[in-house]
């Protein structure tokens, strides 16, 4: 079955040290890939994408993603986290071949000063 | 509007009732996606539209669930004999196309059943 894993329910790191939140796939193909974020109160928003190209992708606030095809991984990245990063984290995988759109659970980034 | 709207924001109903849900795209998206989020779960997809295409219904939980798009404007999600397992945030998003692009998100309707 298709799906996408957040292995991690919650990430706690500290002010100014670099955090990762982890997302893995199966879904067949080559899927699109996107996180959003989802702080207090407020809507799902966009983060970043991966369509095609380099494997490093750049989005908001400074977050970065790695795709990675051989592990079906896309981890989201920022070097140095911040107070006003804890949110709620989705990844989401596209599979285009069948107009369907998948999410994972989420993961709860906790940033504490 | 500035953003993707939904309505109303909160409703609760009685097992056994229909409600409709609403969603306001924003303005000259072509494509508009329902998805349900339960109770610390993930956006799990329903349905979506692009242009005039038939939807493919096939994500939506049961045959009580239907979802209807007038053109490329409003929509609306009928769940017809409502569960206490329907309740939920019900989320809508629209984008200018449908594949490989952002998705913007509007602020859901929490739908509690009793």
């Amino acid at each position: 079955a298709q799906s996408v894993a957040q292995p991690e329910d919650q990430v706690n790191v500290a002010e100014g040290n670099p955090l990762t939140v982890k997302c893995t796939y199966s879904v067949s193909g080559n899927p699109y890939l996107f996180w959003y974020v989802q702080y207090p109160n407020r809507g799902l928003q966009f983060l970043l994408k991966y369509i095609t190209g380099d494997n490093l992708v750049k989005g908001s606030y400074g977050f970065e993603a790695e795709f990675n095809k051989s592990q079906t991984s896309f981890h989201l990245k920022k070097p140095s986290a911040l107070v006003s990063d804890s949110a709620l984290y989705f990844c989401a995988v596209e599979d285009h071949n069948f107009n369907k759109f998948y999410f994972g659970s989420g993961t709860k980034l906790n940033v504490k000063p | 509007g500035a953003g993707v709207s939904q309505s109303p924001s909160n409703k609760v109903t009685e097992k056994g009732k229909d409600v409709e849900l609403r969603c306001d795209p924003i303005s000259g998206h072509t494509a508009l996606y329902w998805y349900r989020q339960r109770l610390g779960q993930g956006l799990e997809f329903l349905i979506y539209f692009q242009g005039n295409s038939a939807p493919d219904k096939s994500g939506l939980p049961s045959d009580r669930f239907s979802a209807e798009r007038t053109g490329e404007s409003v929509s609306t999600l009928t769940i017809q004999r409502t569960q206490q397992e329907d309740s939920a945030v019900y989320l809508c998003a629209s984008s200018l196309a449908l594949s490989a692009d952002t998705q913007y998100f509007g602020p859901g309707t929490r739908l509690t059943v009793l």
